[in-house]
């Protein structure tokens, strides 16, 4: 079964730029999609298809995919980016089904 | 308003069943694909089940597979997952989430729209 490995943590001071990595075998031959999650709230995709941004979500917000790692990339960090940040693919190689990274909890310092 | 909600969480025995509602509204329900996902306390989001738009097309993760079925009422625009056979391991937050119709047709498949999440709690 497909395995996408997410660092558990990352921290970055305001205003800096927050890199989030999500590895996985051959990851670029698939599309990437990043959620955010706050807690007590409902998960919202930031970055679908590697780099596209959904309606309302700044372009602070950018995604890269290449080799065996996917970037989510947020500059200028603040507090209100604080959260868990999940990377996910679709894996139909086999069987159809979704696939997560454990998730990345960014904290502003 | 363009939301999802989940209903019917609670605490359950194992062994015992339980059946999940998502209340969809806000927009065109059979345009999308429906989903279910859980997070376990602490751990990271799990994938567990679609069906498509006419509801003729289910898929199912390994560890629900035969014990969880999902199903929906166009009509009502409502979704829908009965748990059986229930485990400790399946205490979670279960959350629904849409897929647009269209990515049936592409490689990729994405949730663009999540409702808040019901806590499932499997304990004697």
């Amino acid at each position: 079964s497909y395995v996408l490995t997410q660092p558990p943590s990352v921290s970055v001071a305001p205003g800096q730029t927050a890199r989030i990595t999500c590895g996985g075998n051959n990851i670029r031959s698939k599309r990437v999609h990043w959620y955010q999650q706050k807690p007590g709230q409902a998960p919202v995709l930031v970055i679908y298809d590697d780099s596209d941004r959904p309606s309302g979500i700044p372009d602070r917000f950018s995604g890269s995919n290449s080799g065996n790692t996917a970037t989510l990339t947020i500059s200028g960090v603040d507090a209100g980016d604080e959260a868990d940040y999940s990377c996910q693919v679709w894996d139909s190689s086999s069987d159809h089904r979704g696939v997560f990274g454990g998730g990345t909890k960014l904290t502003v310092l | 308003q363009v939301q999802l909600v989940e209903s019917g969480g609670g605490l359950v025995k194992p062994g015992g069943s339980l059946r999940l509602s998502c209340a969809a509204s806000g927009f065109t329900f059979s345009d999308y694909y429906m989903n279910w996902i859980r997070q376990a306390p602490g751990k990271g989001l799990e994938w567990l089940s679609y069906v498509s738009s006419t509801g003729n097309t289910l898929y199912y993760a390994d560890s629900v597979k035969g014990r969880f079925t999902i199903s929906r009422d166009t009509a009502n625009n409502s979704l829908y997952l009965q748990m059986s056979s229930l485990r400790g391991d399946d205490t979670a937050v279960y959350f629904c989430a849409r897929s647009p119709r269209w990515l049936v047709l592409s490689s990729s498949w994405y949730f663009d729209l999540w409702g808040r999440g019901t806590l499932i709690t499997v304990s004697s």
